[in-house]
């Protein structure tokens, strides 16, 4: 079955900084995959959606790669701020209407 | 305001009392979906609904059942609730896939905490 994999151990960087969170997949192809923030006791907000063709994405701060080969998406966040820190989500779509998400990966910006 | 809406956010029951947590949005999204989310597990898929009276399982369906008779509500029924049931739930819906089957960015609402003594 499909696997999903992020960063386990939280990311601590300073502000200003680049943040860099990786997920990993196994055993499937996703047509595209997508990135959530959440902060704590609320639901996920979407973020941004790569598709497989699309190397990259930005939007504002953020910056999304896809690497088929690899089976890997890194999200970036540059010149971070505290406001960043939450856990982020990556998700893929299996087909059939399915989606999966990884377990997240806590991001914390200190000022 | 463009909305998924739960009810109830908080819920403590026993073991065994029938619940159903109640989902609804207001976008018209075809795609609806329930999830929980639990320490250390993140957010897993319980069911999804590509369309009105079409359902079918994610991967953590035992125990739940769910409908979909209209496009905008999507209601989760515990009928029997263990307490490793005690979780985080959430509802999300989500707009018409460009491609057939990938759901495309999901609309979360607020979250349900269930307890079940």
């Amino acid at each position: 079955s499909q696997k999903i994999e992020q960063n386990s151990e939280a990311l601590n960087i300073q502000e200003g900084k680049t943040a860099t969170l990786t997920c990993n997949y196994t055993n499937y192809s996703p047509a595209y995959l997508q990135w959530y923030r959440q902060d704590p006791g609320r639901g996920p907000v979407f973020l941004l959606l790569i598709r497989e063709n699309e190397k990259e994405k930005r939007k504002e701060r953020l910056k999304v790669t896809f690497d088929t080969t690899l089976k890997q998406s890194l999200f970036h966040i540059t010149a971070s701020q505290p406001a960043d820190s939450a856990t982020y989500l990556c998700a893929l779509a299996q087909g059939g209407g399915k989606l999966i998400f990884g377990q997240g990966t806590e991001l914390s910006v200190k000022p | 305001e463009a909305q998924v809406t739960q009810n109830p956010r908080y819920l403590i029951t026993v073991t065994g009392k029938k619940l159903t947590v109640t989902c609804s949005q207001n976008m018209n999204h075809e795609y609806m979906s329930w999830y929980r989310q639990d320490p250390g597990l993140g957010l897993r898929q319980i069911y999804y609904s590509m369309n009105v009276e079409v359902t079918d399982k994610g991967d953590v369906p035992e125990g739940y059942k769910v409908s979909r008779k209209e496009k905008r509500n999507f209601p989760l029924i515990l009928e029997s609730p263990s307490p490793n049931q005690t979780s985080l739930y959430f509802c999300a819906s989500s707009p018409t896939p460009q491609l057939a089957g990938f759901p495309n960015e999901q609309f979360f609402g607020p979250g349900t905490r269930l307890t079940v003594l």
